[in-house]
């Protein structure tokens, strides 16, 4: 069975620019959650989806944006790209956002 | 702001050596996961503890929460290189795993 899988793996931006970060959860699973980790940290909380609503939302500025599809995939937007955005971005999905969570091997997003 | 403080941050020994990695916070903790992640990888699941003085077994590492439950330990039994990885403590909000929080990481090498 396939895992979480994210694309791209990896990615170069310039500051200013807008990227869109990608996440097909496990099949069944109907939650998705996005974390940023930067060199040297854990895994920041950023958005929870489940059933393609909101269900949580850490403390990240109003540039990033997040949005879960019919299918349960789920799309991370982050607009106005700024050097400290630099990190891996990790995908989790889980049945429903209550139970164990399975990660995606990450995005790493660069931004120049 | 980090809830969870993990020690130490880094550590290097010998393949055969004996390690205990901490996990600490000065709030109750209704359930705590403990995750590894290898470079370029994300975390995966190694064990939860929910009740307090809780003693979890996986092969050689050995998982302990505090009967407080303020803390918790992950002990490896003589390493191996295959134990490399970041080992990280995470907690659920609202005794779910709803917004994972995570400790830095204690970043282990296990030298052949």
């Amino acid at each position: 069975d396939a895992g979480v899988t994210q694309s791209p793996t990896h990615l170069i931006k310039t500051r200013g620019q807008q990227v869109t970060l990608r996440c097909s959860p496990i099949s069944g699973h109907k939650s998705v959650s996005w974390y940023q980790q930067v060199l040297g940290q854990g895994p920041q909380f950023i958005f929870q989806y489940y059933e393609k609503e909101e269900r949580g939302r850490g403390n990240f500025p109003d540039r990033f944006s997040a949005r879960q599809f019919p299918n349960y995939s789920s799309e991370l937007n982050v607009n106005a790209l700024l050097l400290g955005d630099s990190a891996l971005y990790l995908c989790a999905s889980s049945l429903t956002g209550r139970t164990e969570a399975f990660f995606g091997q990450g995005t790493r997003l660069t931004v120049v | 702001t980090q809830l969870l403080e993990q020690s130490p941050q880094f550590l290097s020994i010998q393949e055969g050596e004996n390690l205990t990695v901490y996990c600490n916070s000065s709030s109750v903790f209704s359930s705590l996961q403990w995750y590894r992640q290898e470079p370029g990888e994300g975390p995966v699941l190694l064990v939860t503890v929910v009740t307090g003085g809780e003693v979890k077994k996986l092969k050689r590492l050995t998982f302990q929460f505090g009967d407080a439950r303020k803390d918790s330990s992950l002990h490896i039994t003589a390493a191996q290189p295959g134990d490399t990885g970041l080992y990280l403590c995470a907690r659920g909000g609202g005794g779910s795993n709803y917004k994972l929080t995570f400790g830095k990481g204690t970043l282990l090498t296990v030298n052949p």
